[in-house]
Formats: structure tokens, sequence, C-alpha cells
């Protein structure tokens, strides 16, 4: 069974701070993998796709690199700021399209 | 605009009164799934559909039900609720399951059974 783990739990930078989040899974037989933000008692928005054939992706500020060999996906934002403020998650996606979650990274940038 | 939509948002219900909570894609994507988050043990599967009247457990199925009539529709059910089933549930689309699609989600719904 597939195991997602996400390192640090909590996180806390001043404003303007670059942030480096960690996913480790445990199976390298993942088809993609995902990073999502979620705010206090919202849903979930998709932030990166990674496709099983791709090493990195990019939009502004965000880059997420998938390296399947070692199990290990990473997300790094740039410049934080206090709206980056909010739980990170990775999830990966198995052959038959279930989503299987690290715990999170909660991320508190402040002014 | 391309969305997952979850209803109700919220609902206040006390055990064993049946409820429906629906939820609705206009992507027309094949897969659709419903997970439940709770503290301390994240984000779990209850059920997943891969195309219209195909659906199957995910790893907490126990107290749920399903269905899938049409593509756009995939309906959570609680025949009778439970307190166990307090917490906040999410509907997740994909275009299909295998390939490297990724996933849509809805906004939630927070359902407290009393």
């Amino acid at each position: 069974k597939q195991e997602v783990t996400q390192i640090p739990a909590a996180l806390s930078v001043p404003e303007g701070e670059n942030l480096v989040l960690n996913c480790s899974f445990t199976d390298s037989a993942i088809y993609n993998l995902q990073w999502f933000r979620q705010d206090p008692g919202k849903g979930l928005t998709s932030l990166l796709l990674i496709q099983s054939s791709q090493r990195e992706q990019t939009s502004g500020r965000l880059n997420a690199s998938l390296d399947k060999s070692s199990g290990r996906s990473t997300l790094y934002i740039a410049a934080s700021q206090p709206g980056d403020s909010a739980t990170y998650l990775c999830a990966g996606t198995d052959s038959w399209g279930k989503l299987q979650f690290g715990a999170g990274t909660q991320v508190v940038v402040t002014p | 605009e391309a969305q997952v939509t979850q209803n109700p948002r919220y609902l206040i219900t006390v055990t064993g009164k049946k409820l429906t909570v629906t939820c609705s894609q206009n992507m027309n994507h094949e897969y659709m799934s419903w997970y439940r988050q709770d503290p301390g043990l994240g984000l779990r599967q209850i059920y997943y559909s891969m195309n219209v009247e195909v659906t199957d457990k995910g790893d907490v199925p126990e107290g749920y039900k399903v269905s899938r009539k049409e593509k756009r529709n995939f309906p959570l059910i609680l025949e009778s609720p439970s307190p166990n089933q307090t917490s906040l549930y999410f509907c997740a689309s994909s275009l299909k399951a295998s390939g490297n699609y990724g996933y849509t989600f809805g906004s939630g719904t927070r359902l407290t059974v009393v």
C-alpha cells in the first residue's frame, strides 16, 4: 500500500523567505503526483500536477519536482507572502486512480 | 466554469436519519470519488466510480452508499448516519482513472451527526 509522508508537519517563515516542502512516497509505481493547497475548513485547490514522465512543473512562484526513483517530490514557493499561509498536501495517484494523500504541511508566513 | 459542485456545504443531522450529499461535475469526467477528511487521519477514500454504473469501495466504505446513474452525478448516501460519520467530505473527479490526469475537488461538505 502506498504511503505518503510530508515533512515538516508545520513551518513558519517570515515574509519573503523561500519555502521548501517535502513529500516522500513508498511505491515508485505512481502515475502522477499532485500538490494541493487547503485553507482552513475549505476545499482543495490544485496547484501543480507532475505527470509520470515529467521531472518538474512550474507555475508562477511555485515549482515542484518529482524523483520517482528516490520516492520524493519537493514543492518550492519563492518569495513567500502572507497569502501563502495554508496547508499544503501532496498526493500520488495509483493505477486505479486512487489518490493517496500525505498528512500535509501547515505553513504560516508572517508579515 | 469547470467545477465540481457539492451540496449542501454544511449539514447537521440526527443519528439514523437518512441523508444524501450531492456531487456534480461539468467536465465530462469519467472518474469520480468521495473522500472524508478527519483530524489526524487525513483524507481517506470512501467510494469511487470509474464510469457510469461502475462503482467500487475505497478504504472506508462502511456506512456509505453511492450510485452513478449519470456521468455528471455521484451522490453519497448515508442510510443511517452515526456520530462517527461526522467529518468533512469531498467529492473529486478526473478525466479518467488511469493516465496522467489531475483531480478537481469540490468545496466540501461539513457533516455533523448528533
